[in-house]
């Protein structure tokens, strides 16, 4: 087995701030993604990467950038955060992009 | 394109009834099909999943699915539910002519009271 470890748990950044989560997998998996969860909205993917170095835009990129510098490792950064933002990063991996994900407990941003 | 019906929104069940959530997806061909648990704070736990074969699939914690072809259909089913399914539970797809992974629905959110 494996896990994925996000950091922080919880973030709270001003509005205007850049803002950084991270994300680590130990599954050895090709694919991770990162997805931001709203209430009553599902999961919408805002970037995955197939591989170390490649970056791949989701429905919900903009005000957003990431970074896959190792295999291992997934970053995203808000580049500007919406006043009143409040919703949970989801960071995911999978071998495959047809195979089952799996994902981190989350980052809980709050904007103030 | 493809996507994901959950049509129930919130379902609520009394301890040790059972328990049937649906799933509804569109799609050309035929998908791998997926469902997920979320229990509060957590992020998605994956329960069962169907690739192909038999079209009744048996997970964790007791739960089954049943995919159905013609009927666009991938419902999960529990004979007798506990206190702890209290959670969110997502249906989703796989549509491998689909760069981006899976597709999600937008979850359905079960109350078990005892």
């Amino acid at each position: 087995g494996g896990i994925i470890t996000q950091t922080p748990k919880f973030l709270i950044g001003q509005e205007g701030q850049k803002l950084t989560l991270k994300c680590q997998q130990n599954f050895n998996h090709d694919t991770m993604y990162w997805y931001r969860q709203d209430s009553g909205k599902g999961l919408r993917l805002i970037y995955y990467s197939i591989t170390e170095n490649d970056l791949q835009k989701g429905d919900l990129s903009e005000g957003y950038d990431a970074s896959r510098e190792k295999k291992s490792s997934f970053s995203l950064t808000v580049t500007s955060a919406q006043k009143n933002e409040m919703a949970v990063f989801l960071c995911a991996s999978s071998p495959r992009l047809d195979t089952e994900v799996f994902f981190g407990k989350g980052t809980r941003l709050t904007v103030v | 394109a493809q996507s994901v019906t959950q049509p129930d929104a919130r379902v609520t069940v009394s301890e040790g009834a059972s328990l049937q959530l649906r799933c509804k997806y569109s799609y050309s061909g035929t998908p791998y099909l997926f469902w997920y648990v979320q229990y509060p704070r957590q992020g998605l736990q994956l329960l069962l999943k169907y690739y192909s074969g038999d079209p009744v699939v048996q997970g964790v914690n007791g739960f089954e699915a049943e995919f159905s072809k013609s009927n666009s259909s991938f419902h999960l089913r529990k004979a007798s539910v506990h206190w702890s399914d209290s959670a969110v539970y997502f249906c989703a797809l796989s549509a491998r002519d689909y760069a981006q992974g899976l597709t999600f629905g937008l979850g359905t959110r079960v109350s078990v009271f005892p």
